[in-house]
């Protein structure tokens, strides 16, 4: 099935430093979420966004709606042994439908 | 609001069997969503109702799927004659505007 570009793939971070993720797709979209996934469980929502150009904040996690609308961000601030896990975007196209598409993920392990 | 519920978390089922999953989504919400993911992948949709309607599958939904929602209320997701291809998380989402909620997830693995 189709899925959108995540960037990067995995990231081994020390506790503390900041992280930074993108997705990135082919078509406009209108609508951008941000989950969370732990092992054996389903996603949690972090974020959402709909307005190009937007940049929301959940405690310490930024999301921003990419200008061009084909894009978007994730930013966690001074990361922490609880943020481990896998990231992943979905997007909602313009087309008129309320189907969404998830990224392929980044898997974030934190180092003590 | 209890959030959305998933029954069975786990299921083991031999090849050739039908397995049934059911889905009770937050109370209210109108639309529902059945996703698919399999080990290291995003979830792949599957197919969604707004209310009772079915108003989207994917092609990934082949003729051993079928899903329904008889009263815009839960749902159930049918798989008859299961593969061993067809072993994955079986996950339900439901929202009301744009923001999807998930439940736990069915682990299916066919043996």
């Amino acid at each position: 099935g189709q899925q959108l570009n995540q960037s990067p793939q995995s990231m081994f971070i020390q506790e503390g430093e900041d992280v930074s993720m993108n997705c990135t797709s082919s078509s406009i979209f209108n609508t951008w979420l941000w989950y969370k996934q732990d092992p054996g469980e389903g996603p949690v929502l972090l974020i959402a966004l709909y307005k190009a150009g937007e940049l929301t904040s959940n405690g310490r996690l930024t999301a921003q709606f990419g200008i061009t609308r084909k894009d978007s961000f994730l930013n966690i601030s001074a990361s922490i042994p609880s943020d481990v896990g896998i990231y992943f975007c979905a997007g909602r196209t313009t087309s008129g439908t309320y189907k969404y598409i998830f990224g392929t993920g980044t898997r974030l392990k934190v180092l003590a | 609001d209890t959030g959305v519920s998933q029954d069975p978390r786990h299921k083991i089922t031999k090849r050739g069997q039908n397995v049934t999953f059911r889905c009770d989504p937050i109370s209210e919400h109108n639309r529902l969503y059945w996703y698919r993911q399999t080990l290291g992948q995003g979830p792949e949709f599957l197919t969604y109702f707004q209310n009772e309607a079915q108003l989207e599958k994917s092609r990934l939904l082949s003729d051993r799927f079928s899903a329904e929602r008889p009263k815009g209320s839960f749902s159930t997701l049918e798989i008859q004659r299961t593969e061993q291809g067809d072993s994955a998380m079986y996950l339900c989402a439901s929202t009301n505007a744009n923001e999807q909620y998930f439940g736990p997830g069915t682990r299916l693995t066919v043996t």
